[in-house]
């Protein structure tokens, strides 16, 4: 199985701010990397698949980037709604295995 | 509008059957592939599985073959998530989600199945 890791593991931050996050492969998945959203209680939502390419309907201040191995997600001017939890995922070999996660939280 | 609506919280003891299902609309069906998802509580989400509707395909993770069956009905545009023995650690939320393909990712989630296994 391919391994996926994040950091940081939390995010302390304040609207506003611009955060990154980065997600690493165990080895190359090219760029089929996805990242999700999901707030407490709440289904995942896609935000970013093939690296960088923004789901339909996602605000204009997440940007995904990467390829390989190292990939980011960046939330640039960081809104009240964005405090929640961001996976990462790879689509590149079976099974698809998701990141631990990265929580965003309150500074 | 296309969603994913899912069967309701379950509450079993060990040893014990379920299924849990997903039922799509507002979309066609087959064209899709749905992954099942699972999330214990306070932890990450999990890959189980996934299933293409068109000719019922379907890939598990190592993790979770022989432990789960899925399965889907064209006719009905329903997934299932299925066990034949409920362990304690099955307690969890599961997600099913759609996905036009691995590239895409899923972009369609239904709203999660609790299940509780408790003696």
């Amino acid at each position: 199985d391919i391994q996926m890791t994040q950091s940081p593991s939390t995010l302390s931050a304040s609207v506003g701010d611009r955060v990154t996050i980065t997600c690493r492969a165990s080895q190359s998945v090219s760029t089929y990397l996805i990242w999700y959203q999901q707030r407490p209680g709440k289904a995942p939502k896609l935000l970013i698949y093939d690296a960088s390419s923004l789901q339909s309907g996602v605000p204009s201040r997440f940007s995904g980037g990467g390829s390989g191995t190292d990939f980011t997600l960046t939330i640039s001017d960081l809104q009240p709604e964005d405090f929640a939890t961001y996976f990462c995922q790879q689509t590149y070999t079976v099974p698809y295995t998701f990141g631990p996660g990265t929580s965003v939280d309150v500074k | 509008e296309a969603q994913l609506v899912q069967s309701g919280a379950e509450v079993k003891k060990p040893g014990q059957s379920l299924r849990i299902s997903c039922k799509g609309s507002g979309f066609r069906f087959p064209t899709y592939w749905i992954a099942w998802v699972r999330q214990m509580p306070g932890k990450g989400l999990e890959w189980m599985g996934i299933i293409y509707l068109d000719d019922s395909d379907t890939k598990y993770s190592p993790s979770f073959q022989g432990q789960v069956s899925i399965s889907a009905d064209r006719s009905t545009s329903t997934a299932f998530l299925q066990w034949r023995s409920l362990k304690t650690s099955d307690t969890a939320i599961y997600y099913c989600a759609r996905s036009p393909s691995a590239f895409y990712g899923m972009d369609l989630w239904g709203q999660g199945t609790a299940v509780t296994v408790s003696s």
